[in-house]
Protein backbone atom coordinates (compact mmCIF):
# COMPACT_ATOMS: atom_id res chain seq x y z
CA UNK A 1 0.00 0.00 0.00
CA UNK A 2 1.03 3.65 -0.21
CA UNK A 3 3.22 4.57 2.81
CA UNK A 4 5.43 7.06 3.66
CA UNK A 5 8.51 7.05 6.66
CA UNK A 6 10.19 9.72 8.26
CA UNK A 7 12.77 9.43 11.61
CA UNK A 8 10.22 11.33 14.08
CA UNK A 9 13.16 13.52 16.05
CA UNK A 10 16.47 15.09 15.06
CA UNK A 11 18.51 17.88 17.03
CA UNK A 12 21.44 20.09 15.97
CA UNK A 13 22.99 22.53 16.78
CA UNK A 14 22.87 26.22 15.22
CA UNK A 15 24.82 27.09 12.06
CA UNK A 16 24.97 23.20 11.14
CA UNK A 17 23.16 21.17 8.62
CA UNK A 18 20.26 19.25 9.35
CA UNK A 19 19.50 16.61 6.95
CA UNK A 20 15.58 14.62 7.04
CA UNK A 21 15.05 11.53 5.48
CA UNK A 22 11.86 9.73 4.11
CA UNK A 23 11.02 6.94 2.17
CA UNK A 24 8.35 6.17 0.39
CA UNK A 25 7.04 3.07 -1.61
CA UNK A 26 4.46 4.16 -4.40
CA UNK A 27 6.56 4.22 -7.79
CA UNK A 28 3.84 5.95 -9.63
CA UNK A 29 4.51 9.50 -7.04
CA UNK A 30 4.16 12.77 -9.36
CA UNK A 31 5.52 15.38 -7.13
CA UNK A 32 7.14 14.71 -3.59
CA UNK A 33 6.89 17.71 -1.11
CA UNK A 34 8.14 18.81 2.13
CA UNK A 35 5.84 20.66 4.26
CA UNK A 36 6.77 22.48 7.80
CA UNK A 37 4.52 22.70 10.52
CA UNK A 38 5.59 25.56 13.41
CA UNK A 39 3.35 24.88 16.72
CA UNK A 40 -0.18 25.24 16.72
CA UNK A 41 0.12 26.07 12.87
CA UNK A 42 -1.13 24.61 9.63
CA UNK A 43 1.35 23.31 7.02
CA UNK A 44 3.60 25.74 4.70
CA UNK A 45 4.82 24.31 1.57
CA UNK A 46 8.71 24.53 1.69
CA UNK A 47 9.56 22.85 -1.27
CA UNK A 48 8.61 20.45 -4.36
CA UNK A 49 10.51 18.32 -6.30
CA UNK A 50 9.60 16.74 -9.42
CA UNK A 51 9.83 12.47 -9.68
CA UNK A 52 11.55 13.26 -12.70
CA UNK A 53 14.16 15.03 -10.93
CA UNK A 54 17.21 14.02 -8.65
CA UNK A 55 17.91 17.45 -7.27
CA UNK A 56 16.46 20.70 -6.17
CA UNK A 57 17.88 23.50 -4.91
CA UNK A 58 16.44 26.32 -2.92
CA UNK A 59 18.61 28.66 -1.49
CA UNK A 60 19.23 27.23 2.08
CA UNK A 61 17.06 24.07 1.32
CA UNK A 62 18.78 20.78 -1.06
CA UNK A 63 15.90 18.23 -2.15
CA UNK A 64 17.72 14.92 -2.87
CA UNK A 65 15.32 11.90 -4.56
CA UNK A 66 16.68 8.70 -5.15
CA UNK A 67 14.00 7.13 -7.26
CA UNK A 68 15.54 4.08 -7.78
CA UNK A 69 15.81 3.61 -3.82
CA UNK A 70 12.48 5.47 -2.98
CA UNK A 71 14.18 8.22 -1.00
CA UNK A 72 13.76 11.60 -0.47
CA UNK A 73 15.58 14.08 1.94
CA UNK A 74 15.72 17.39 2.47
CA UNK A 75 18.96 19.64 3.43
CA UNK A 76 18.82 22.51 5.53
CA UNK A 77 22.09 24.13 5.39
CA UNK A 78 22.95 26.98 8.24
CA UNK A 79 20.13 25.88 10.30
CA UNK A 80 18.62 28.72 12.71
CA UNK A 81 16.38 28.15 15.83
CA UNK A 82 13.86 29.45 13.74
CA UNK A 83 13.75 26.13 11.86
CA UNK A 84 12.69 24.44 14.86
CA UNK A 85 9.65 22.85 13.13
CA UNK A 86 8.08 19.61 12.44
CA UNK A 87 8.67 18.54 8.66
CA UNK A 88 6.48 16.41 7.07
CA UNK A 89 7.64 14.53 3.75
CA UNK A 90 4.42 13.90 1.25
CA UNK A 91 4.33 12.47 -1.82
CA UNK A 92 1.15 13.01 -4.24
CA UNK A 93 0.32 10.04 -6.27
CA UNK A 94 -2.04 8.87 -9.08
CA UNK A 95 -1.63 11.85 -11.08
CA UNK A 96 -4.27 13.80 -8.99
CA UNK A 97 -4.75 15.81 -5.82
CA UNK A 98 -4.56 12.91 -3.56
CA UNK A 99 -1.79 13.40 -1.07
CA UNK A 100 -0.20 10.96 1.39
CA UNK A 101 1.96 11.99 4.49
CA UNK A 102 4.44 10.65 6.39
CA UNK A 103 4.71 11.25 10.41
CA UNK A 104 6.25 14.09 10.34
CA UNK A 105 10.50 14.89 11.96
CA UNK A 106 10.72 17.42 14.68
CA UNK A 107 13.86 18.75 14.22
CA UNK A 108 15.51 20.52 17.19
CA UNK A 109 17.80 23.34 16.66
CA UNK A 110 19.78 24.36 19.74
CA UNK A 111 21.30 27.53 20.50
CA UNK B 1 -0.49 33.94 -3.53
CA UNK B 2 -2.12 31.03 -2.89
CA UNK B 3 -3.32 32.02 0.70
CA UNK B 4 -5.84 29.53 2.95
CA UNK B 5 -7.75 30.63 5.99
CA UNK B 6 -9.98 28.82 8.39
CA UNK B 7 -12.08 30.41 10.79
CA UNK B 8 -12.37 29.86 13.82
CA UNK B 9 -8.80 29.07 14.67
CA UNK B 10 -9.75 27.65 18.16
CA UNK B 11 -13.40 26.80 19.10
CA UNK B 12 -14.66 25.16 22.76
CA UNK B 13 -17.93 23.84 22.73
CA UNK B 14 -20.37 21.38 24.95
CA UNK B 15 -20.58 18.06 24.01
CA UNK B 16 -23.92 17.38 21.83
CA UNK B 17 -23.47 20.64 20.23
CA UNK B 18 -22.58 21.42 16.41
CA UNK B 19 -19.49 23.39 15.16
CA UNK B 20 -18.83 25.01 11.63
CA UNK B 21 -15.81 25.59 10.55
CA UNK B 22 -15.00 27.19 7.20
CA UNK B 23 -12.16 27.36 5.09
CA UNK B 24 -11.81 30.36 2.32
CA UNK B 25 -8.95 30.38 -0.39
CA UNK B 26 -8.54 34.11 -0.37
CA UNK B 27 -6.89 34.52 -4.42
CA UNK B 28 -7.57 31.41 -6.06
CA UNK B 29 -10.36 29.74 -6.44
CA UNK B 30 -10.25 25.66 -5.54
CA UNK B 31 -11.41 23.12 -7.45
CA UNK B 32 -10.95 21.09 -4.78
CA UNK B 33 -10.56 20.87 -0.87
CA UNK B 34 -9.35 18.40 1.72
CA UNK B 35 -10.45 18.28 5.27
CA UNK B 36 -7.90 16.96 7.50
CA UNK B 37 -7.90 15.82 11.31
CA UNK B 38 -4.31 15.77 13.17
CA UNK B 39 -4.05 13.92 16.80
CA UNK B 40 -1.42 15.18 18.63
CA UNK B 41 2.48 14.10 17.55
CA UNK B 42 0.86 12.30 14.61
CA UNK B 43 0.13 13.10 11.00
CA UNK B 44 -2.44 14.70 8.92
CA UNK B 45 -4.84 11.85 8.49
CA UNK B 46 -7.16 12.79 5.44
CA UNK B 47 -10.82 12.81 6.19
CA UNK B 48 -12.63 13.79 3.02
CA UNK B 49 -12.37 15.36 -0.46
CA UNK B 50 -14.86 17.84 -2.10
CA UNK B 51 -15.36 19.41 -5.02
CA UNK B 52 -17.41 22.31 -5.76
CA UNK B 53 -20.83 21.47 -6.32
CA UNK B 54 -20.94 17.85 -5.72
CA UNK B 55 -21.26 15.53 -2.87
CA UNK B 56 -17.73 15.02 -0.38
CA UNK B 57 -15.58 11.89 -0.44
CA UNK B 58 -14.90 10.44 2.58
CA UNK B 59 -11.88 8.46 3.32
CA UNK B 60 -12.77 5.07 5.25
CA UNK B 61 -13.44 4.87 8.77
CA UNK B 62 -14.88 8.40 8.70
CA UNK B 63 -18.50 9.07 9.13
CA UNK B 64 -20.28 11.48 6.86
CA UNK B 65 -23.37 12.24 8.84
CA UNK B 66 -21.30 13.44 11.95
CA UNK B 67 -18.48 15.49 9.61
CA UNK B 68 -20.92 16.98 7.10
CA UNK B 69 -19.09 18.70 4.11
CA UNK B 70 -20.24 21.82 1.82
CA UNK B 71 -18.30 23.11 -1.14
CA UNK B 72 -20.53 25.20 -1.81
CA UNK B 73 -18.05 27.71 -4.15
CA UNK B 74 -14.70 27.71 -5.33
CA UNK B 75 -13.29 29.78 -2.44
CA UNK B 76 -15.14 28.02 0.23
CA UNK B 77 -15.54 24.39 1.68
CA UNK B 78 -17.11 23.95 5.43
CA UNK B 79 -16.85 21.08 7.77
CA UNK B 80 -19.47 20.62 10.14
CA UNK B 81 -18.68 18.88 13.45
CA UNK B 82 -22.58 17.57 14.56
CA UNK B 83 -23.26 16.74 17.74
CA UNK B 84 -19.57 16.65 18.97
CA UNK B 85 -17.92 14.59 21.81
CA UNK B 86 -14.79 14.84 23.61
CA UNK B 87 -13.05 12.31 20.97
CA UNK B 88 -14.15 14.66 18.58
CA UNK B 89 -11.48 17.23 19.63
CA UNK B 90 -8.47 17.68 17.73
CA UNK B 91 -6.50 19.94 15.11
CA UNK B 92 -8.63 20.38 12.15
CA UNK B 93 -6.58 21.38 8.76
CA UNK B 94 -8.52 22.22 5.04
CA UNK B 95 -6.21 22.88 2.20
CA UNK B 96 -7.15 23.60 -1.64
CA UNK B 97 -6.15 22.27 -4.66
CA UNK B 98 -5.51 25.02 -7.57
CA UNK B 99 -3.94 23.88 -10.53
CA UNK B 100 -2.13 27.85 -10.38
CA UNK B 101 0.70 26.79 -8.10
CA UNK B 102 3.78 25.04 -8.76
CA UNK B 103 2.43 22.01 -9.70
CA UNK B 104 -1.04 20.90 -10.73
CA UNK B 105 -1.10 18.72 -7.64
CA UNK B 106 0.19 21.12 -4.84
CA UNK B 107 -2.20 21.55 -1.59
CA UNK B 108 -2.25 24.85 -0.14
CA UNK B 109 -2.88 24.60 3.75
CA UNK B 110 -4.89 27.00 6.41
CA UNK B 111 -3.59 27.43 9.38
CA UNK B 112 -6.07 24.84 11.19
CA UNK B 113 -8.50 24.94 13.89
CA UNK B 114 -8.42 23.49 17.29
CA UNK B 115 -11.53 22.16 18.41
CA UNK B 116 -12.03 20.94 22.00
CA UNK B 117 -15.41 19.12 22.76
CA UNK B 118 -15.96 19.47 26.58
Amino acid sequence: GEDVEQSLFLSVREGDSSVINCTYTDSSSTYLYWYKQEPGAGLQLLTYIFSNMDMKQDQRLTVLLNKKDKHLSLRIADTQTGDSAIYFCAESIGGGFKTIFGAGTRLFVKA
Amino acid sequence: GAVVSQHPSRVICKSGTSVKIECRSLDFQATTMFWYRQFPKQSLMLMATSNEGSKATYEQGVEKDKFLINHASLTLSTLTVTSAHPEDSSFYICSAGTSGGPSTDTQYFGPGTRLTVL
